[in-house]
């Protein structure tokens, strides 16, 4: 089993919907990031948590650490927010990132 | 901005071949890292350095090794290329002056996608 668990894989839907990723992790962690990457390679970090809410523009990241459980949230999507979500914790005891396998998103027109 | 650059953004190679990628970075970073990803699989951790000429294995060392001789520069080597080391390959760093180190973010290079024949 994966000590990162990322939902749904893929996920398809029309501009202005709401959109939500789950992640979903197994060990202790000291902070969890969010990050964005378009086709082509390139990552950008979106958000790091170690607890509650945070909120950049139409963007949206939770964490509950007692559930071990973290939320993107993607508000009046559009289709430039077609991009990989990938939510990498990083464990309390080691300054390594274990990652999740990422979540496809597409916003159609 | 944080600036991270790596050498190539392609790159193909004969099995065989000896392989360099660099990655070079302009904010006196303490950590870099590099990291291979392949589709379902997410990013996977080679190796990672935390000072100049320190390196530490990550998940995935296996056919690699690197090179840290400048606290900017962090290399990546393929001693003798093999077809399962076709890839995107991607290179970040982490941890300036005064960083806090639990909540540090890693700042990624653009990748170099590498097709090995």
């Amino acid at each position: 089993k994966n000590e990162v668990e990322q939902s749904p894989q893929n996920l398809t839907a029309q501009e202005g919907e709401f959109i939500t990723i789950n992640c979903s992790y197994s060990v202790g962690i000291s902070a969890l990031h969010w990050l964005q990457q378009h086709p082509g390679g390139g990552i950008v970090s979106l958000f790091m948590l170690s607890s509650g809410k945070k909120k950049h523009g139409r963007l949206i990241a939770t964490i509950n650490i007692q559930e071990k459980h973290s939320s993107l949230h993607i508000t009046a999507s559009h289709p430039r927010d077609s991009a990989v979500y990938i939510c990498a914790v990083r464990m309390d005891s080691n300054y390594q990132l274990i990652w999740g396998a990422g979540t496809k998103l597409i916003i159609k027109p | 901005d944080v600036k991270v650059t790596q050498s190539s953004r392609y790159l193909v190679k004969r099995t065989g071949e000896k392989v360099f990628l660099e990655c070079v970075q302009d904010m006196d970073h303490e950590n870099m890292f590099w990291y291979r990803q392949d589709p379902g699989l997410g990013l996977r951790l080679i190796y990672f350095s935390y000072d100049v000429k320190m390196k530490e294995k990550g998940d995935i060392p296996e056919g690699y090794s690197v090179s840290r001789e400048k606290k900017e520069r962090f290399s990546l080597i393929l001693e003798s290329a093999s077809t399962n080391q076709t890839s995107m390959y991607l290179c970040a760093s982490s941890g300036g002056p005064g960083t806090d180190v639990v909540l540090e973010t890693q700042y990624f290079g653009p990748g170099t996608r590498l097709l090995v024949l």
